[in-house]
């Protein structure tokens, strides 16, 4: 089973444009991550965030985390094509297992 | 070694064959997690291991599949009399720590996974 729905399913933007996407879960978590997935590669972990955090930076990505909606969103600015990609969210569902996402598909264009 | 190492990496077989697919975490990970994931879909969560305890099995399909773990590193996930529906992509990920009541507060880091086609 899955915990998590990304949203959209996929995005086509250009480069230098902000890509937004965000996922739903349906119970209380611990801690949320985002992960990342090149063409059927493995997955890469791009960010943690805590339950009792709002919002997260590394680099260009944003994450913020609301648990009243029990959903969170994954910004990256300025966009590259070497960013397209498959994106998972993943939470631990206050278990000791991380549950992910059906994924958003993103693709960049030059 | 520098990265989770799975094998083998594809692996094709004919149904009712029994397969085992193999797991190399990170030197000194505590914990490791199998997965699978169909095309176009997330990982579905399997099972995992703390050490050499397999602390939750809930994914397992159902009994034709197994895994184990046996000096804490190494793990090898077992699929008796395979099936069509079985073909998929075997992943294992491995984290340097357990978990906790606290949650996953750890990274968990990818092998490239074992492709599994049942004909």
């Amino acid at each position: 089973s899955q915990q998590g729905e990304e949203d959209p399913q996929a995005l086509s933007i250009q480069e230098g444009e902000n890509a937004t996407m965000n996922c739903s879960y349906k119970t209380s978590i611990n801690n949320l991550q985002w992960y990342r997935q090149n063409s059927g590669r493995g997955l890469v972990h791009l960010i943690l965030i805590r339950s009792n955090e709002r919002e997260k930076h590394s680099g260009r990505l944003r994450v913020t985390l609301d648990t009243s909606k029990k959903s969170s969103s994954l910004l990256i600015t300025a966009s590259r094509a070497a960013d397209t990609a498959s994106y998972f969210c993943a939470t631990d569902g206050n278990t000791d297992k991380l549950i992910f996402g059906t994924g958003t598909r993103l693709q960049v264009f030059p | 070694g520098a990265g989770v190492s799975q094998s083998p990496r594809y692996k094709v077989t004919k149904r009712g064959q029994d397969v085992a697919l193999r797991c190399d975490p990170i030197s000194g990970h505590v914990s490791l997690y199998w997965y699978r994931q169909a095309l176009g879909q997330g990982p579905e969560f399997l099972t995992y291991f703390n050490y050499e305890a397999q602390q939750d099995k809930s994914g397992l399909p159902n009994d034709r599949f197994s895994a184990e773990r046996p000096e804490g590193s190494i793990s090898t996930l077992t699929i008796q009399r395979t099936e069509q529906r079985d073909s998929a992509m075997y992943r294992c990920a491995s984290s340097l720590f357990g978990t906790t009541s606290g949650g996953i507060t750890g990274e968990l880091f990818f092998g490239e996974g074992s492709r599994l086609t049942v004909l």
